[in-house]
């Protein structure tokens, strides 16, 4: 089956603390990227990456990083979480091959950073 | 640069009623066009899109959307809507010629709720 796969779904840890949310496609997608979800403020992107060892800010990167070794694998780094970054995540991957097609996500990660 | 507004936060009918959810975009060029929905705890689904050609694109679960470039819409609409229909849904954009950013970012809207009552 298809799939994008986060992992942990939910996470409740304390200020400082590194954290690594990982996201795994068996689509073989050369596109992948991590959102955030707050209420009022939809998704909002804060890495993509083109391909393997690509990536690139999206529009809230700060306190953030990326990495990706392996086309499948796009894990989400926290260094130093800050309770401003307790939030829903969501990763997403997409074929690149041809234009408009749609993104696959995966069912997200509710961190609450206390 | 692209912008997505979904006016509505939130859309209430009542079942076997048609449903209606707005979704009005900005970009440059001509757009590429998504609906997605969200159930609880879930992620996002791809529900249907708009890349080319006839204005009205029909896609999952009896969702259809139409596109007019004149009004710079792309609502989403159902002719009988289900209880079961309550979710969460964004609208996204994707200019084709924003060569700036990558191929596959979409900008998204903030989401509007549609409550579907018995």
């Amino acid at each position: 089956e298809a799939q994008v796969t986060q992992n942990p779904r939910y996470l409740i840890t304390v200020t400082g603390k590194k954290l690594t949310v990982t996201c795994s496609q068996n689509m073989n997608h050369e596109y992948m990227s991590w959102y955030r979800q707050d209420p009022g403020l939809g998704l909002r992107q804060i890495y993509y990456s083109m391909n393997v060892e690509v990536t690139d800010k999206g529009d809230v990167p700060e306190g953030y990083k990326v990495s990706r070794k392996e086309k499948r694998n796009f894990p989400l780094i926290l260094e130093s979480p800050s309770p401003n970054q307790t939030s829903l995540y969501f990763c997403a991957s997409a074929w690149t091959g041809v234009y408009g097609q749609p993104q696959h996500f995966g069912d997200g990660t509710r961190l609450s950073i206390l | 640069a692209q912008s997505v507004a979904q006016p509505e936060d939130q859309v209430n009918v009542a079942e076997g009623n048609p449903l209606t959810v707005k979704c009005t975009y900005s970009v440059s060029g001509n757009p590429y066009l998504f609906w997605y929905v969200q159930y609880p705890n879930r992620g996002l689904q791809f529900l249907l899109k708009y890349i080319t050609g006839d204005n009205l694109v029909k896609g999952s679960y009896g969702f259809e959307a139409e596109f007019n470039k004149s009004q710079t819409s792309f609502h989403l609409k159902k002719p009988s809507a289900l209880v079961s229909d309550s979710a969460l849904y964004f609208c996204a954009v994707r200019d084709p010629y924003d060569y700036g950013g990558s191929q596959g970012n979409l900008i998204f809207g903030k989401g509007t709720k549609l409550s579907v009552k018995p």
